[in-house]
């Protein structure tokens, strides 16, 4: 079974600086890679996801991610942050012929001013 | 959104008691999720559905049982509310015809247990 780990469990950054969430995930054949965020007290919004093709993905409000096969990750990046990325991050993993996503314990991201 | 309510969105209850969650989704997707959502946790899955009657176990099953009898309501109960299960409950559906690929999720429900 597929599984995820996000190693950070806070990070703090000022806005206008750049940002790096770490996902590494475990799965023997091609995943399918998502990064989702939650706002406080909000459901989840799906920002990007990795399928195939293309490692480097971008995604909705400035993000992008990069699926490094031989490293297990999908790092999600935003090169200047704004206040309102202020937020949960959530990795999760897929595998075709599942019908489960597995989700990572998530990233709170503090802007700070 | 992908049209997906949740209905109550807050809910109060004592220990014991029986609770239903209800998920509705708008636009006749195959697949649908129960998540519940705890600090350090991330989200975690208690049941799925993919089908009308067609309900499968996720990795924290116990103490709930889903229903589905329509493609659009797919059914949360706690059959005895505990302490335990005071949570964030959230709903997906998966798009696109197949379960792998991204789920939108409900606005969810937030439940405490007393």
């Amino acid at each position: 079974a597929q599984s995820v780990t996000q190693p950070d469990i806070h990070i703090t950054v000022s806005e206008g600086a750049s940002l790096e969430l770490r996902c590494n995930y475990s799965y023997g054949a091609t995943p399918y890679l998502f990064w989702y965020v939650q706002s406080p007290g909000q459901g989840l919004q799906l920002l990007l996801k990795y399928f195939s093709g293309d490692t480097l993905v971008q995604g909705i409000k400035g993000f992008e991610a990069e699926f490094k096969r031989s490293q297990s990750s999908f790092n999600l990046r935003k090169p200047s942050v704004h206040w309102s990325d202020a937020a949960e991050y959530f990795c999760a993993v897929g595998a075709q012929n599942d019908y489960k996503l597995s989700f990572g314990a998530g990233t709170t991201v503090t802007v700070r001013a | 959104d992908a049209g997906i309510t949740q209905s109550p969105r807050h809910k109060v209850t004592e220990t014991g008691t029986p609770v239903t969650l209800r998920c509705h989704q708008t636009e006749n997707h195959r697949y649908m999720y129960w998540y519940r959502q705890d600090p350090g946790h991330g989200l975690r899955l208690i049941h799925y559905s993919y089908g009308v009657k067609d309900t499968d176990k996720g990795e924290v099953s116990d103490g709930y049982s889903v229903s589905r009898s329509k493609t659009e309501d797919f059914l949360l109960t706690l059959e005895s509310a505990t302490s335990s299960q005071t949570s964030v409950y959230f709903c997906a559906i998966s798009v696109g015809g197949a379960p792998y690929n991204e789920q939108f999720f409900g606005p969810g429900t937030r439940l405490t247990v007393l």
